[in-house]
């Protein structure tokens, strides 16, 4: 969805290195989300943010941190990479109406760790 | 836990035919589901969603059909073409009680649909 922009879009690292991958949407959602996906485990959540001021952990947001630096804007940090990072990472953001959440996700950053 | 789950890995259709893909289930507090479309080095497209209160749902050649009873959730794509090969995943959420609604979507691992020309 062109609305929901990731760079960079690959990126192959070393063990050990600090890595940030950022997402930008013009789709004026509140929600933003960050999940991987690995073969034969599907989409995992890693943080998801409701709003500028807030943050939450996901389902395997060790070895992870985020940062939402706008509203549109919403960045996904590796402190210290290892081997097992290395997936499809993909942001999402989330339209909310009448108690339920439509995600939309962005085209996706493969990253490889050495 | 709760999951969802597809009834078959892979799909494989004629050109032209129609094509369903299968999903089941298992939270009975589910009340919204969607299904996305993934082509190869693409990101999940949102294709189509319904809600609990409804049965079926229909979009530009695809119709979402719910089955509560069973829990069981298909997606049916009429007269498939090239370009509708991709994984297919669905999604289930709960509103839950909350009153903060609906974030977290649960999705299946996917069914692989390969057209053939």
């Amino acid at each position: 969805d062109a609305d929901v922009t990731q760079t960079p879009r690959n990126r192959i690292t070393k063990t050990g290195k600090r890595i940030m991958l950022e997402c930008s949407q013009t789709k004026g959602h509140d929600r933003m989300y960050w999940y991987r996906q690995d073969p034969g485990l599907g989409l995992r959540l890693i943080y998801y943010s409701f709003d500028v001021k807030d943050i939450n952990k996901g389902e395997i947001s060790d070895g992870y941190s985020v940062s939402r630096q706008a509203q549109a804007k919403f960045s996904l940090s590796l402190e210290s990479a290892i081997p097992n990072q290395t997936a499809l990472y993909f942001c999402a953001t989330g339209k909310y109406a009448g108690g339920f959440d439509t995600q939309y996700f962005g085209p996706g950053t493969r990253l490889t760790v050495l | 836990g709760e999951s969802v789950g597809l009834h078959l890995p892979t799909l494989s259709v004629q050109e032209g035919d129609n094509s369903i893909i299968n999903c089941a289930y298992s939270n009975s507090a589910s009340d919204y589901f969607i299904w996305y479309k993934q082509e190869s080095g693409k990101g999940p497209q949102f294709i189509i969603d319904i809600r609990s209160n409804m049965d079926k749902r229909q979009g530009q050649r695809v119709t979402v059909l719910l089955n509560k009873t069973v829990k069981h959730l298909s997606l049916q794509i009429a007269a498939t073409q090239p370009g509708d090969s991709a994984v297919y995943f669905c999604a289930e959420n709960s509103s839950g009680d909350s009153g903060a609604g609906s974030y977290q979507l649960t999705f299946g691992k996917g069914t692989k649909l390969s057209v053939i020309p």
